[in-house]
């Protein structure tokens, strides 16, 4: 059964840093998202990826938050300057149509000290 | 009033028991209901689509009251394996498919 990668599973970075999350979405799949959970809160919708161009964005994603798809295969969430707040665990996400169910990778756990 | 709010638990029955689970959201708007599971430190997966006349998937049975504006699961027959954190999800609807996740509700199977 096909499903969502993401890399790496664990990062951890010091304070200012610049981090790249990767993520490899179900190849059919249309749609991307990055969320981010932070340890013992809900879910957090970041952003939504459609067609090269952001879709939605929350206030969570600010200028310090960027996404690319820079070739026809991976999602990339880049946090340029990272802050202690931004540790937490990072899902990307998929679907093939605008609704449908999307499918979560296993998430990166970005530690920033 | 959260944007959905649920009974974070933890409930903890018996195996065999059946146990339901609310939640309530605040955007009439809002037009697609899940619930997803996540267990420990892992991805939230889907558990099942809510429609409005419910829907039952084997043990499983989501209801929809868009008048109240709360979404239920119940779980029959509770196997050790249910034992998870239960995410209510809606998607912001008017337009927006951004989906707003509860805190979720624990729920402990115990032998």
């Amino acid at each position: 059964e096909p499903e969502v990668t993401q890399t790496p599973s664990h990062q951890v970075t010091q304070m200012g840093q610049e981090v790249i999350l990767r993520c490899v979405p179900i190849s059919n799949h249309l749609y991307f998202y990055w969320y981010r959970q932070i340890l013992g809160q809900k879910v957090e919708f970041l952003v939504s990826f459609y067609n090269n161009e952001i879709s939605e964005k929350s206030e969570i994603f600010d200028d310090q938050f960027s996404v690319e798809r820079p070739d026809g295969s991976n999602f990339t969430l880049k946090i340029r300057s990272t802050k202690l707040e931004d540790s937490a665990m990072y899902f990307c996400a998929s679907k093939r149509e605008i609704q449908e169910t999307q499918y979560f990778g296993p998430g990166t756990r970005l530690l920033v000290l | 009033r959260k944007e959905v709010e649920q009974d974070p638990g933890p409930f903890n029955v018996p195996e065999g028991a059946t146990v339901a689970f609310n939640c309530t959201y605040s955007n009439s708007a809002s037009q697609s209901f899940f619930w997803y599971r996540q267990d420990c430190r892992k991805e939230p997966k889907l558990l099942m689509s809510v429609y409005s006349s419910g829907n039952e998937d084997g043990r499983f049975t989501a209801q929809l009251n868009r008048a109240s504006q709360y979404i239920s699961l119940l779980i029959r027959d509770s196997k050790l394996s249910d034992s998870a954190t239960y995410l209510c999800v809606v998607n912001k609807g008017g337009g927006s498919y951004i989906p707003t996740f509860g805190r979720g509700t624990s729920l402990i199977v115990h032998p």
